[in-house]
């Protein structure tokens, strides 16, 4: 079954550490996207990538930092300059044609210790 | 800037009822809406998605409309169970100026009372 997986399913960072998030599709599609989810609030978009070797910087890039060297790829590295890092994570793919819609992951729950 | 609202924030209803979620955005501009369920801890699911040239979709119980010009979409859930509980969320996929980007809104808990 095509789908899109995240992991670790659940992650804890010690003060200063850089941590990687994990996120694979098998969907074939040319966009990702990473976005964060805070308790009361919609999701916000740290960064997405639309094609192989690019991406750009969303609402919220500060203190993060992605790659994307296969189409099937998407990680995420949450650096020691992001204050406040302790979220769910979301990763998801579209067809960059606009009329098909967006696959999400299943989120890693991230938490600072 | 796109914003998108969803009213209400949270509700409640007791097991059998109809009933109607609201989404409004400011911008007019969209590719289409697409309304997902989220349950506590878990990803998001696409229950409907909708083009901006269509006025509605429907799966199963679930009907969702677009009014595009007035910027509105409601999603109506019919006879809800409690396994319908979960929370809402629906976004809008922007035009070029927005970047090729989904917006949501901050999404309307429901509880479905047995």
């Amino acid at each position: 079954d095509g789908g899109i997986t995240q992991s670790p399913k659940y992650l804890f960072r010690k003060e200063g550490q850089n941590v990687t998030l994990s996120c694979e599709q098998n969907l074939n599609h040319d966009a990702m996207y990473w976005y964060r989810q805070d308790p009361g609030q919609g999701l916000r978009l740290i960064y997405y990538s639309q094609i192989v070797n690019d991406f750009q910087k969303g609402d919220i890039a500060e203190g993060y930092s992605v790659s994307r060297e296969k189409k099937e790829s998407f990680p995420l590295t949450v650096t020691s300059a992001q204050k406040n890092p302790t979220a769910f994570y979301l990763c998801a793919s579209s067809s960059t044609g606009e009329e098909l819609g967006y696959t999400f992951g299943s989120g890693t729950r991230l938490t600072v210790v | 800037k796109q914003e998108v609202t969803q009213i209400p924030a949270a509700l409640s209803v007791p097991e059998g009822e109809n009933l109607v979620l609201n989404c409004s955005f400011t911008d007019s501009a969209i590719y289409n809406l697409q309304w997902f369920r989220q349950d506590p801890g878990k990803g998001l699911t696409s229950l409907l998605l909708i083009q901006s040239s269509q006025r509605e979709q429907t799966s199963g119980r679930l009907n969702a409309s677009l009014d595009k010009s007035s910027g509105r979409s409601t999603l109506y859930i019919a006879a809800s169970q409690p396994g319908d509980s979960a929370t809402y969320l629906c976004a809008v996929h922007g035009e070029v100026e927005y970047g090729n980007k989904l917006v949501f809104g901050a999404g309307t808990i429901l509880r479905v009372k047995s």
